[in-house]
């Protein structure tokens, strides 16, 4: 199984550039979560979905936006990058955000650097 | 708001010591979830354990073990007779139940290096 897989692996952007970070889970859960990983800080929520059609605000959002067409998908895009973007991105889902079973699975990453 | 501190950034130990990484939470919610993740060098996020609030069993998976002590606050993670693939970094990792706390909030992560 493939679980969740990000697309690209990594990528170098010029500031005021913008990009999509693709992610395609196929493990049909409600939820989907995008983070970015920095040294020393952890994982950070950026943005996430309960359910297909509905997104949330995380704990990082300004300069991203993101939207839920399906169960699959859930791409995040920089829609004006800036060198503070540059970071580790990591696509996640769960059965639910709600309920005992929820722990959340993680694709492998995209490596971000924004010049 | 929700916490989760990790306060040891580093630890190297040599290999088959035993190691104990800490983790200590803040929540108001009365149920909640705390996980550990691994994230050995090659990036990826690996889900090890999640305990619910209400059970305060430890559990113990082959070397590993989790202690949970809700009149501390902590869910600290053991490695027993440490090995070299053990390397990596570990987050733990909180979950609440009431509204605006179902999100994971992690921990800054401590890096264990096992030494050869």
């Amino acid at each position: 199984t493939a679980g969740i897989t990000q697309a690209p692996t990594s990528q170098i952007l010029a500031a005021g550039r913008s990009m999509t970070l693709r992610c395609t889970q196929d493990m049909r859960h409600n939820a989907m979560y995008w983070y970015r990983q920095d040294l020393g800080l952890g994982l950070r929520l950026i943005h996430y979905s309960n359910t297909a059609g509905t997104t949330g605000k995380g704990e990082v959002p300004d300069g991203y936006s993101v939207s839920r067409a399906n169960t699959d998908d859930f791409p995040l895009t920089l829609a004006s990058a800036v060198p503070s973007q540059t970071s580790v991105y990591f696509c996640a889902s769960s059965e639910t955000t709600g309920g005992p079973y929820n722990e959340q699975f993680f694709g492998p990453g995209t490596r971000l650097t924004v010049l | 708001a929700q916490k989760v501190t990790q306060a040891q950034t580093e630890i190297s130990v040599v290999e088959k010591e035993d190691v104990t990484l800490d983790c200590v939470y803040e929540t108001r919610d009365t149920t909640y979830y705390l996980f550990w993740y691994k994230q050995p060098p090659s990036g990826e996020l690996v889900f090890l354990i999640r305990r619910n609030s209400f059970d305060e069993q430890n559990e113990i998976s082959g070397r590993y073990s989790w202690n949970f002590q809700k009149s501390t606050s902590s869910f600290n993670f053991t490695i027993t007779a440490s090995q070299v693939v053990d390397s990596a970094v570990y987050f733990c990792a909180l979950r609440g139940s009431n509204f605006g706390n179902e999100k994971l909030t992690f921990g800054t992560g401590t890096r264990l290096t096992i030494i050869p």
